[in-house]
């Protein structure tokens, strides 16, 4: 079956430095995949969108890379900030009319 | 003005009783979906309906019944609850059943005692 993992420790950093993400998956080809930030008691909020074909998205200061043969995804932000605490979530389409799957997202603390 | 509200945000009932949640988008979107975020904080799809159509039915169990009356509403009624039904549940929409960023709600947390 299709397995997607997260880093599941939260991942502690200090404001002004890059912080990484990782996404791995197995046991499938995705079209493409995206990311999402959820805060505490909130849906998530879509981020970016990178589809098979592509190897890097940009938005400001969040940076996507999408490996197929690696099958991984790192998600990258830049002069990060204390309001980017939050969870990350990564989702994977499955086989079209956008069916997602999610891991269960990284925590990132981003401390003054 | 909220672009996909659901109600009630929280919700605290008796097993063996029988509860709606109601969503509502005002994007215009012609998909919704609803998904369901457990205590391990996966997020797992359970449906999703474009223009009032159901396209998605995943492995849910049939006290599970989504209805669209519309394709701006997505309701999902469950009957006899159970503990194991206690999660947060979203409902999202996105423009169309292809590739899409997904627009969620801020979900409805149930509570089953």
């Amino acid at each position: 079956s299709q397995k997607i993992e997260q880093n599941s420790e939260a991942l502690n950093i200090q404001e002004g430095k890059t912080a990484t993400l990782t996404c791995n998956y197995t046991n499938y080809s995705p079209a493409y995949l995206q990311w999402y930030r959820q805060d505490p008691g909130r849906g998530p909020v879509f981020l970016l969108l990178i589809r098979e074909n592509e190897k890097e998205k940009r938005k400001e200061r969040l940076k996507v890379t999408f490996d197929t043969t690696l099958k991984q995804s790192l998600f990258h932000i830049t002069a990060s900030q204390p309001a980017d605490s939050a969870t990350y979530l990564c989702a994977l389409d499955i086989g079209g009319y956008n069916k997602l799957i999610f891991g269960a997202g990284t925590r990132l603390a981003v401390h003054p | 003005d909220t672009a996909v509200s659901q109600t009630p945000k929280y919700l605290v009932t008796q097993m063996g009783n029988d509860k709606s949640i109601k969503c509502e988008q005002n994007l215009g979107h012609d998909t919704m979906y609803w998904y369901k975020q457990d205590s391990k904080k996966f997020l797992k799809i359970m449906f999703s309906y474009n223009n009032k159509e159901l396209i998605i039915n995943e492995t849910v169990p049939n006290r599970f019944s989504p209805k669209s009356p519309d394709k701006a509403h997505l309701n999902l009624h469950i009957n006899s609850l159970e503990l194991g039904d206690s999660a947060v549940y979203f409902c999202a929409s996105s423009p169309g059943e292809g590739a899409g960023e997904l627009f969620f709600g801020e979900g409805s947390r149930l509570t089953v005692l």
